[in-house]
Order: structure tokens, then C-alpha cells, then sequence
């Protein structure tokens, strides 16, 4: 069953602006990635949080995680049009099968606007 | 740029064909994957291969088998697809499995596949 799911599923902002992207999650998790996706490309990692962590940076980026209300945040600030992509959350479990499984929402499409 | 190849980037087969994809990591991992991507669909997990061993297979229909030669190399071969196989099929990399909190996995750029 999905686990991640993106709010919003499409995203217009002027560059420059701040864009600022939700995941909500179902069942507990150990961690929670964001990954970006140029048009037809693979998938970029952009950045990790714990369950034990509640805010991260990296460069532009900003993620929380609020594991009582099973949400993320990702927010990218001072956009630019290099920024223009899909971007989804993923969540971490372990599988049945002993594995650390990462699900897959269906992201969320960013474009920024020059 | 993130030291996970594909070949091929594009391919077309009709059902009947037999293909493979290959899938080459030069980060020194243990653990590949397949993925399949679907307009509109989340990423789907297809198979998980941790030194060499399949340790996951997530109800793939038969007409796609993984093989794992060895920890760099990881292909899927095709043989009588369906037109809603269709999609982009991604290869991604990771040190290891199985650990508490979590492994970044490193993709490929994907082979978009059309089945006719």
C-alpha cells in the first residue's frame, strides 16, 4: 500500500520565491528521504531525516518531521529554475523480508517560473 | 553524475521479443534494485538483490527475471511483455541492506521502455 503521499501535486511559484512541498506517512518509520526527478531522469537524493530527528538543513533545503501527525515538510528557499522538477518523499521500514524498504510517493511537480 | 549506469536508455519491443536491461554500479555497493516508475503511479519496488542474492521480490509477474552476476552488475530480462508494461524502469544502488537507519540509494538515469 502507498505510504508516502505529496501535498501538493503541482507547484507554480516565481523564482526567487520559497516552495514549500508535505508528505503524510500511514505507519511508523525509521527514516525519511526526499528525492528530486528531472523530467524522464533518475532520482537524486537530497537529504535524510531520523524518526528521532525533527528538522534537517542542507544548503537551500529545509526538512521537518513531525512523526506524531506522520508529516514532512521540504522547503526550498530562494528558488531558482534549475530547481524545476518532481519531487517525492520516501519512507524507510523494515520489510518482511529483513530489508530496509523504501516506499515511494507520487511526488509532487515543482515549477518555477524565471 | 551519481555512478549508476543504464544501457539502454531507450528501448522498443514488442511482446513477443526477449531483452535485457543492464544495470552497472561503480560505487563499491552491496545492495541493487529494480524499480518500475508508471505515469501517475508511485515508484514500484520489483526486486531487491543484496551480494548477489535475491532477498526480495515483491510479486513481479514471471515474464521479468533479475539476475545479479556480481555486486557492480544487475540485469532484467523481458520476454513476452504486455503494452501496460511499458514505463521507466530504474536501477538504484545502496552500501547495504537491512540497517536500523536506513541507506541513501543512488539511482540510475532509467530505460524507458515501449512495448508495442
Amino acid at each position: 500500500s502507498q505510504q508516502g503521499e505529496e501535498d501538493p501535486q503541482a507547484l507554480s511559484i516565481q523564482e526567487g520565491e520559497n516552495a514549500t512541498m508535505n508528505c503524510s506517512y500511514k505507519t511508523s518509520i525509521n527514516n525519511l528521504q526526499w528525492y528530486r526527478q528531472n523530467s524522464g531522469r533518475g532520482l537524486v537524493h537530497l537529504i535524510l531525516i531520523r524518526s528521532n530527528e525533527r528538522e534537517k538543513h542542507s544548503g537551500r533545503l529545509r526538512v521537518t518531521l513531525d512523526t506524531s501527525k506522520k508529516s514532512s515538510s521540504l522547503l526550498i528557499t530562494a528558488s531558482r529554475a534549475a530547481d524545476t522538477a518532481s519531487y517525492f518523499c520516501a519512507t524507510s521500514n523494515i520489510s518482511n523480508f529483513g530489508n530496509e524498504k523504501l516506499t515511494f510517493g507520487t511526488g509532487t511537480r515543482l515549477t518555477i517560473i524565471p | 553524475e551519481t555512478g549508476v549506469t543504464q544501457t539502454p536508455r531507450h528501448l522498443v519491443m514488442g511482446m513477443t521479443n526477449k531483452k535485457s536491461l543492464k544495470c552497472e554500479q561503480h560505487l563499491g555497493h552491496n545492495a541493487m534494485y529494480w524499480y518500475k516508475q508508471s505515469a501517475k503511479k508511485p515508484l514500484e519496488l520489483m526486486f531487491v538483490y543484496s551480494l548477489e542474492e535475491r532477498v526480495e521480490n515483491n510479486s513481479v509477474p514471471s515474464r521479468f527475471s533479475p539476475e545479479c552476476p556480481n555486486s557492480s552488475h544487475l540485469f532484467l530480462h523481458l520476454h513476452t511483455l504486455q503494452p501496460e508494461d511499458s514505463a521507466l524502469y530504474l536501477c538504484a544502488s545502496s552500501q547495504n541492506t537491512g540497517t536500523r537507519w536506513g541507506d541513501t540509494q543512488y539511482f540510475g538515469p532509467g530505460t524507458r521502455l515501449t512495448v508495442l
